[in-house]
């Protein structure tokens, strides 16, 4: 069935430092993917999507892109500040919705 | 408001109470999903609605818990009996599904649920 595999945590990075989470997923057809975040004491909210092999999903400096050939969904911020801190899942929207296990992200000043 | 509410924000129960969590979807999204989130953990898929067809209870972690949505809006999530290992964070999401294939969520604030 389909399924989605997110790189474990926690995650601590310097401010300004790259920061890559790895999802991969398992999937019949052609979903959609998506990333999550949880800042401390909020809801989860969409930070991205891609709806298609080969899309790229971005927003606040964040991006990741729809790789078929690899079936993953990385995401990746070129300099991460304090204010990233939070929890990121990825997604999976098929016939269901699958979320992964989460990452949590400390980024220290 | 235009975003999915959940009620009651906090509850607090005894155990083998029986106890009613409320979601009030973004109007108009045909998709209903409920899930549970326990300290520092994953979501945890409980039960999927998609407009009037038979949802999809696969998720749910016994014969203690049940869902239900009515006139395809607000959903009921019903706790019986409830155990102390039932104590979590219950999250309702909502989505426009085009052709069943799920669009975004949309996530409520959630019921952080405590059994004692």
């Amino acid at each position: 069935g389909d399924s989605v595999t997110q790189m474990e945590g926690p995650v601590t990075l310097s401010e300004e430092a790259c920061l890559t989470i790895n999802c991969t997923y398992t999937a019949t057809g052609y979903p959609s993917l998506f990333w999550y975040v949880q800042y401390p004491g909020e809801g989860l909210q969409l930070l991205l999507k891609a709806t298609k092999a080969d899309d790229k999903g971005s927003n606040k400096g964040f991006e990741a892109t729809y790789r078929k050939e690899t079936t993953s969904f990385h995401l990746e911020k070129g300099s991460v500040q304090v204010s990233d801190s939070a929890v990121y899942f990825c997604a999976l929207g098929g016939n269901q919705f699958y979320f992964g296990t989460g990452t949590s992200l400390t980024v220290i000043p | 408001g235009a975003g999915v509410s959940q009620s009651p924000s906090n509850k607090v129960t005894e155990k083998g109470k029986d106890v009613e969590l409320r979601c009030d979807p973004i109007s108009g999204h045909t998709a209903l999903y409920w899930y549970r989130q326990s300290l520092g953990q994953g979501l945890e898929f409980l039960i999927y609605f998609q407009g009037n067809s038979a949802p999809d209870k696969s998720g749910l972690p016994s014969d203690r818990f049940s869902a239900e949505r009515t006139g395809g809006s607000v959903s009921t999530l019903t706790i019986q009996r409830t155990q102390q290992e039932d104590s979590a964070v219950y999250l309702c999401a909502s989505s426009f599904s085009w052709r069943r294939v799920p669009d975004e969520q949309y996530f409520g604030p959630g019921t952080r649920l405590t059994v004692t």
